[in-house]
């Protein structure tokens, strides 16, 4: 069946670090993959997707790429700030699939 | 707009209570989703409503009864509730089918006494 893992938290970054946050997957087919962030005490709000390999989804300074040669999906961002500290879920949605498949969840802290 | 919208934002009942969580999206999507998220998980899928259509039932208990009234607004009945039922209870809706993307609503967080 699907599945995503993920890096485990929390990973803690001082601001302005360069962040990544690892991703890789198992999927039948061509999967559509995506980042989902979720602040405290909020719901998820889709940070970015990709629906195809060599596809780069970007938003609010982080990027993703989809590699299908090494089935990953990691986030980056060049330069953290505190209001980047949430919990970051990679998902995905094959194409024969019938509901997202999440990652556990990466948390991060960004401090001053 | 990718809005939904889901009320109450908190709630909290008794185990012998009746209530309902309410979800809303005006953007004409016509699939949607109820999922629950305990704390320090990702979200597990619950029900999906495509078409107003049950589609899919992950094998909840029927204390959980979900509605669809139409294409915008889909509901969560809860009654005799258990304390481990206390969660977020997150809605979301997509465009047409299950493969489209999901876009979530901010949760109701939920307190079973």
């Amino acid at each position: 069946g699907d599945s995503v893992t993920q890096m485990e938290g929390p990973v803690t970054l001082s601001e302005e670090a360069f962040l990544t946050i690892n991703c890789t997957y198992t999927a039948t087919g061509y999967p559509s993959l995506f980042w989902y962030v979720q602040y405290p005490g909020e719901g998820l709000q889709l940070l970015l997707k990709a629906t195809k390999a060599d596809d780069k989804g970007s938003n609010k300074g982080f990027e993703a790429t989809y590699r299908k040669e090494t089935t990953s999906f990691h986030l980056e961002k060049g330069s953290v700030q505190v209001s980047d500290s949430a919990v970051y879920f990679c998902a995905l949605i094959s194409g024969g699939g019938n509901k997202l498949t999440f990652g556990t969840g990466t948390q991060l802290k960004v401090e001053l | 707009d990718t809005e939904v919208t889901q009320t109450p934002k908190h709630l909290v009942m008794g185990m012998t209570n009746k209530k309902s969580l309410k979800c809303e999206q005006h953007m004409g999507h016509r699939a949607m989703y109820w999922y629950k998220q305990k704390a320090k998980k990702p979200p597990e899928l619950m029900f999906v409503y495509s078409y107003e259509k049950l589609s899919i039932n992950e094998s909840v208990p029927s204390r959980f009864s979900p509605e669809c009234p139409n294409s915008s607004l889909l509901n969560l009945h809860l009654h005799a509730l258990q304390p481990e039922d206390s969660a977020l209870y997150l809605c979301a809706s997509s465009p047409r089918q299950v493969t489209d993307t999901q876009y979530f609503g901010p949760g109701t967080r939920l307190t079973v006494l």
